[in-house]
């Protein structure tokens, strides 16, 4: 049962435009969020992350929204540059109900995104 | 500060064997958390360690064990290989306390299991 998917397994974008990539998830327990960038033969490099009690979140070129209620968060990108060419990570933390504070991630399969120059 | 780190890059055990993998954990941070990534799947948690102790634990059969040390520094053992324990495993560490609940990963191990 995979709780957190990315239905795309790729994304070719050109470069100076948006990459907009998407991520949808099953598990309404899920209280934050979190996309990590990977490169070949590089561990997963952590980009941005939200809350589930916010809609948007804005770091520079990267913007991650939240629905909720379509229990869906996308991740974009403007302007794509080609240094931004790699895989795709979303994550999700579960809400710890017995108040404690497991930082289990859950992890989607991942996008691969290509900027061409 | 240094980031995560983890030892050896690249491993071929055969089946059946036993195998250890070691982590340093981000200067500071005292959680540490290990994933299996298959090929074209996105990583999977296996345990988390936080004061030397277990602290949760994904899909993952007992043969998979791990250990944390005080300075933080983390193992990862896996007995009876089988062959689709091939995989790069990943160590991320974290801070136990506050907000944000971001793990920084090491680069991973590859373990081939042949």
């Amino acid at each position: 049962d995979q709780q957190v998917k990315q239905n795309s397994p790729s994304l070719s974008v050109q470069e100076g435009r948006i990459s907009i990539l998407n991520c949808d998830y099953t598990n309404s327990m899920f209280d934050y969020f979190l996309w990590y960038k990977k490169y070949p033969a590089e561990g997963p490099t952590f980009l941005i992350s939200i809350s589930s009690i916010k809609d948007k979140n804005e770091d520079g070129r990267f913007t991650v929204f939240l629905n909720k209620s379509a229990k869906h968060l996308s991740l974009h990108i403007v302007p794509s540059q080609p240094g931004d060419s790699a895989v795709y990570f979303c994550a999700a933390k579960r809400r710890d109900i017995s108040g404690g504070s497991n930082y289990k991630l859950t992890f989607g399969k991942g996008t691969l995104l290509t900027v061409n120059p | 500060e240094t980031g995560v780190t983890q030892s050896p890059t690249h491993l071929i055990k055969t089946r059946g064997q036993q195998v250890t993998l070691r982590c340093s954990s981000q200067s500071g941070h005292n959680t540490v958390s290990w994933y299996q990534q298959a090929l074209g799947q996105g990583p999977q948690f296996i345990f988390q360690y936080y004061r030397e102790e277990e602290n949760g634990r994904g899909n993952f059969p007992p043969r998979f064990s791990g250990l944390q040390f005080p300075n933080y520094s983390s193992e990862l053992n896996v007995n009876a290989l089988e062959l689709d324990d091939s995989a790069l495993y990943l160590c991320a560490s974290s801070l136990r306390t506050g907000p944000s609940y971001e793990q920084y990963f090491g680069p991973g191990t590859r373990l081939t299991v042949t």
